[in-house]
């Protein structure tokens, strides 16, 4: 079974630096897809970046970067540029090429500071 | 478009009791997922549909949990008895095709006291 594991359960970051999240995932397939999802203290939660596997490019969205390493089976969020709205819980998630559901971490939660 | 919506935003319920979750999808999307997450662990898949039908629920916990998805829109979650360790908060989500990003709703956020 995949296992998605995040291993900082809080951060903090002083706004406008830069912060890394991790995230290491467990599978033994090849095509799959990976995720990062923002849940703010409003709850709803939301896609913040998605990485295929097929892709060596890493993706990247304005200020929020992966650094997707495969075969160390690591999909780690970069932000950049802090800003207070990025305060929240972050869930990194893992979905493979078929019809099975999101796999999801313990999440994040991280906190802006002024 | 309207984003995937979810009715209550709170439940309150005391053990034995029942209760019933709603979920709204996007307009169009087949796929209706619900999810459970309780405090500090983390958020697990329950069941999925396509349109009307159960397409995975391996991971309903047991037969207290009922699932229905009739006429392929609107889904109700219903738990019945509630047990203590029911509670947590339980989101639903859609998407049109799989695989595909999920659109999330606000989730329930259900106390079982």
């Amino acid at each position: 079974a995949q296992t998605v594991t995040q291993s900082q359960p809080e951060m903090s970051v002083q706004e406008a630096e830069t912060v890394t999240l991790s995230c290491t995932y467990d599978t033994s397939e090849n095509n799959y897809y990976l995720f990062w999802y923002k849940q703010p203290p409003s709850r709803q939660m939301i896609l913040v970046i998605r990485q295929e596997a097929y892709k060596q490019q890493n993706a990247t969205e304005n200020r929020f970067s992966v650094n997707f390493q495969k075969a160390a089976k690591s999909f780690s969020l970069k932000i950049s540029d802090s800003q207070l709205g990025d305060t929240a819980m972050y869930f990194c998630a893992f979905m493979n090429s078929g019809n099975t559901p999101l796999v999801f971490g313990k999440g994040t939660r991280l906190s802006v500071i002024a | 478009e309207a984003g995937v919506t979810q009715f209550p935003s709170h439940s309150v319920i005391e053990k034995g009791q029942t209760v019933t979750l709603r979920c709204d999808p996007i307009s169009g999307h087949d796929n209706l997922y619900w999810y459970r997450r309780v405090m500090g662990k983390e958020i697990k898949f329950l069941l999925h549909f396509v349109k009307e039908s159960k397409q995975d629920e391996s991971g309903m916990p047991n037969n207290r949990f009922l699932a229905e998805r009739t006429g392929g829109t609107y889904s109700t979650l219903k738990v019945q008895p509630a047990e203590l360790e029911d509670s947590g908060v339980y989101f639903c989500a859609s998407s049109r095709y799989t695989p595909s990003p999920l659109h999330f709703g606000n989730g329930t956020r259900l106390t079982v006291t």
